[in-house]
């Protein structure tokens, strides 16, 4: 069951947007509209940020956003701020195993 | 509000067996899904198992297969998990998540820790 591609680092100066990949195959990325991001900070839970490729939970800023083209999916941090850094990780749904992650980004603002 | 607070973390030894809790408050836990999801020091989220809202349905991860096992009880409002022949790779911060449907782990609890070590 493996884990879904991701660039280990992206990093960005404030105001500036980034994206960060997350690749993965036609058995789940491909396959499905059900791809999710989420955000971390060190010590803490994650926290769900995109759903459904592209739709935001109640209170996340609309600065995220996601997409989807093939396999691989995308999250766009626009107007990147310093509380932005944190660890990103993306889900798919797989039908033979629920849920897969990606291996996940570290986001560093410069 | 909704809140989830797991509890049961703790120092085993290899072949070991643990009993996680996840308490859940500020929704009706019998409408949901709900997920185990585990991340080792240092490493990326691995999701575990989940369970349906009647707890008819069950699935896991390969590696966790025939060793742990998810269950509910909608009454106490609470998720468990039941970990044994524990190994070292097993070690983790494990999360509760509220599983809202294909990829939406839409809540989590702050995570307990599981160390597996002689």
């Amino acid at each position: 069951q493996s884990a879904l591609t991701q660039p280990a680092s992206v990093s960005g100066s404030p105001g500036q947007s980034i994206t960060i990949s997350c690749t993965g195959t036609s058995s789940d990325v491909g396959a499905y509209h059900y791809v999710s991001w989420y955000q971390q900070h060190p010590g803490k839970a994650p926290k769900l940020m995109i759903y459904d490729v592209s739709n935001r939970p109640s209170g996340v800023s609309n600065r995220f956003s996601g997409s989807k083209s093939g396999n691989t999916a995308s999250l766009t941090i626009s107007g990147l701020q310093a509380d932005d850094e944190a660890d990103y990780y993306c889900s798919s749904y797989r039908s033979s195993s629920p849920y897969v992650f990606g291996t996940g980004t570290k986001v560093t603002v410069l | 509000e909704v809140q989830l607070v797991e509890s049961g973390g703790g120092l085993v030894q290899p072949g070991g067996s643990l009993r996680l809790s996840c308490a859940a408050s500020g929704f009706t836990l019998s409408s949901y899904w709900m997920s185990w999801v585990r991340q080792a020091p240092g490493k990326g989220l691995e999701w575990v198992a989940n369970i349906k809202q009647d707890g008819s349905d069950k699935r896991y991860v390969d590696s966790v297969k025939g060793r742990f096992t998810i269950s509910r009880d909608n009454a106490k409002n609470s998720l468990y998990l039941q970990m044994n022949s524990l190994r070292v790779e097993d070690t983790a911060v494990y999360y509760c998540a509220r599983d809202s449907g294909k990829s939406k782990l839409d809540y989590w609890g702050q995570g307990t820790l599981v160390t597996v070590s002689s």
